[in-house]
């Protein structure tokens, strides 16, 4: 079955950084886009990040651009997020997320999530 | 962007009743790409709905899916114990962009 570990959470002072990991198995994560989503807790569901399949392509939220790079090892099955300068307002639950269709130019919905990692932001 | 609101923002009904919950979209949502998602406490969210009206694998069939362009709505004909929860639209735009409504909680009355 279809697994995603988030890992690499933690707190952080404000302009800190941090790389998030995501670990997959029960798919063949070579053929599918994948996303990174936030979530403030006890708040809404905030769409951060997307990589293609074949990490040909890259887009984001405007609110991390040039501050968070989304990446992948697919020999490895992994899925990275790396933050930098991050600010009081990016504390979140962040959840990696599998596209639903595979091989996909830009993926279009979320099919499974991973139970996500905390990461916080305080001085 | 496309800014999805739903309503209400809290839906109190009793186990077995209809539960109806509204989509919208500040433009039309092209070719239907618009999807429901289940959310209970400390879980990540559950896709139920993709494509506007498609189940997503597992999903009973309580749950339908409808609507087109900037009006989307989510049913549950018979609500169970296990359904009371917060429910999430989310759409793809252009450029690409995803974004997610604000949420309905689903209360026991």
């Amino acid at each position: 079955q279809v697994q995603l570990v988030e890992s690499g959470g933690g707190v952080v002072q404000p302009g800190g950084s941090l790389r998030l990991s995501c670990a997959a198995s029960g798919f063949t994560f070579s053929s599918y886009g994948m996303h990174w989503v936030r979530q403030d807790p006890g708040k809404g569901l905030e769409w951060v990040a997307f990589i293609r399949y074949d990490g040909s392509n890259k887009y984001y939220t405007d609110s991390v651009k040039g501050r968070f790079t989304i990446s992948r090892d697919n020999s490895k099955n992994t899925l990275y997020l790396q933050i930098n300068s991050l600010r009081a307002e990016d504390t979140a639950v962040y959840y990696c997320a599998k596209d639903l269709s595979a091989q996909a130019a830009a993926g279009f919905y979320f099919d499974y999530w991973g139970q996500g990692t905390l990461v916080t932001v305080s001085s | 962007e496309i800014v999805l609101t739903q309503s209400p923002g809290t839906l109190s009904l009793s186990p077995g009743e209809r539960a109806t919950l509204s989509c919208r979209a500040s433009q039309s949502v092209r070719s239907s790409y618009l999807a429901w998602y289940q959310q209970k406490p400390g879980q990540a969210p559950r896709l139920l709905i993709y494509g506007a009206s498609r189940r997503a694998t597992g999903i009973p069939d309580r749950f339908s899916g409808s609507g087109s362009g900037t009006d989307f709505t989510l049913t549950i004909s018979r609500l169970e114990p296990e359904d009371f929860a917060v429910y999430y639209c989310q759409q793809y735009g252009s450029s690409p962009q995803w974004t997610f409504g604000q949420g309905t909680k689903v209360e026991i009355k």
